[in-house]
């Protein structure tokens, strides 16, 4: 499975677009990238995933570059209940096995 | 429906000491996976069960069996505790769409083994 990086944290305003950046450089044409967070202590939660095209759902938006070597998750209109940690993760379905990484620490900041 | 359900929530153990974390789902998933999370780190895959009556090791299996009794429930069990297996630990379930294996995850048991 291909490995992601993401930055270890990030600030944004309340009311701002949060923009979560993920490297996924070695990934290969059948692998998903799934987005999940996890609040506080909670289990994590998915967000949104995909392949090639960009996703939109309630939640958030995905858009993932024409090579897929890299992804952006995007909250369009960040609350405080948004501060979380963000995984980005690099899926093959037919193994499945999900391997999570260190992720993003989104704070939310009024 | 109460998605994926974990007892206990908390626990603490002795070095040596047995026990099993239970997990169970109400959704009817196909798929269900047993994780520890260490502090400030993320989830790690000790054992999944990609179908009733199939288990399967993960990233840190060592010290740890598990149980697909059935379609809904997944148990963990500690042989032989050790302070190591201080962690959270997480349950969780999937279906297969389409490719999409979306995961559900329970609230955690908190162990402590001292």
């Amino acid at each position: 499975d291909a490995k992601t990086t993401q930055p270890t944290s990030m600030d944004c305003a309340e009311g701002r677009a949060a923009n979560l950046p993920c490297n996924h450089s070695t990934i290969s044409g059948n692998e998903y990238v799934y987005w999940y967070r996890q609040i506080h202590s909670q289990g994590p939660q998915y967000i949104i995933h995909g392949l090639k095209n960009n996703e939109t759902n309630e939640m958030a938006s995905l858009i993932i570059t024409e090579d897929r070597k890299s992804s952006t998750l995007i909250l369009p209109h960040a609350t405080l209940r948004d501060t979380a940690v963000y995984y980005c993760i690099a899926y093959l379905y037919n193994f499945n096995k999900f391997y999570f990484g260190s992720g993003t620490k989104l704070n939310v900041k009024p | 429906n109460a998605g994926v359900t974990q007892t206990p929530k908390f626990q603490v153990l002795k070095t040596g000491q047995s026990m099993t974390l239970q997990c169970a789902q109400d959704m009817n998933h196909n798929s269900m996976y047993w994780y520890r999370q260490d502090p400030g780190m993320g989830l790690r895959l000790i054992y999944y069960s990609a179908s009733e009556g199939t288990t399967d090791k993960g990233e840190v299996p060592n010290g740890y069996n598990v149980s697909r009794l059935n379609k809904r429930e997944f148990s963990l069990r500690l042989e032989s505790a050790a302070p190591s297996q201080t962690s959270v630990y997480f349950c969780a379930s999937s279906a297969v769409s389409g490719g999409s294996y979306e995961q559900y995850f329970g609230p955690g048991t908190r162990l402590t083994v001292t």
